[in-house]
């Protein structure tokens, strides 16, 4: 079956912009959880959504949000980028507590 | 808290050797999950194995095995006669039930590279 999707897989923004990522989980996943990867604070959480409920967030500013539609796809959205916000950004799915998670391929962003 | 350690920041290995990628965990809860995930250069996080924290038996799959001791609250991982394409950035990670299971701790990761 397919895995979990993620678009757009590279883009380059500017400073101050906004950034809208987008995620489609495994068929039947009800939990999607989006992380940030930096090459120096490594793979952070950001948040997890669940049956359209974000269930738990991370430690990031306000400027990072998301929802879940009811089909269970799920969008992050960066508001007011800062060249520090330049990482991938993996989104992952589960069935539901303590199964398996799988990641997708994630999204390369640039912040010049 | 919870916390996860890979000491091991780079491992070089000839092909064919063996290799353990050793992971360190903290927690207080009882109820947690341990993962191992391996990341080749297109950023994927493939995953490998899931332990729930009441299943201590170690497990072999093909190449691949993993020992995990809640004593030394370690959970390694071993490759037995590594390939090339086994090189990878691999990330242990630990979720705790009580306040989010898919809320993952990652390490920081074990590059490895096999060498032919």
């Amino acid at each position: 079956k397919a895995g979990v999707t993620q678009t757009p897989r590279y883009l380059i923004k500017t400073r101050g912009q906004q950034v809208t990522l987008s995620c489609s989980p495994i068929s039947g996943h009800r939990s999607v959880s989006w992380y940030q990867q930096t090459p120096g604070q490594g793979l952070q959480f950001l948040f997890e959504y669940f049956s359209e409920t974000q269930r738990n967030k991370g430690n990031f500013p306000g400027r990072f949000s998301g929802r879940q539609f009811s089909n269970s796809r799920s969008e992050m959205n960066v508001s007011t980028l800062e060249l520090g916000d330049s990482a991938l950004y993996l989104c992952a799915s589960s069935l539901g507590d303590g199964g398996t998670i799988y990641f997708g391929e994630g999204s390369w962003l640039t912040v010049v | 808290a919870q916390k996860v350690t890979q000491a091991q920041t780079e491992i070089s290995v000839v092909e064919k050797e063996d290799v353990t990628l050793d992971c360190v965990y903290e927690t207080r809860d009882t109820t947690y999950y341990l993962f191992w995930y391996k990341q080749p250069p297109s950023g994927e996080l493939v995953f490998l194995i899931r332990r729930n924290s009441f299943d201590e038996q170690n497990e072999i799959s093909g190449r691949y095995s993993w020992n995990f001791q809640k004593s030394t609250s370690s959970f390694n991982f071993t490759i037995t006669a590594s390939q090339v394409v086994d090189s990878a950035v691999y990330f242990c990670a630990l979720s705790v039930h009580r306040t989010g299971a898919n809320n993952l701790f990652f390490g920081t990761g074990t590059r490895l590279t096999v060498i032919p």
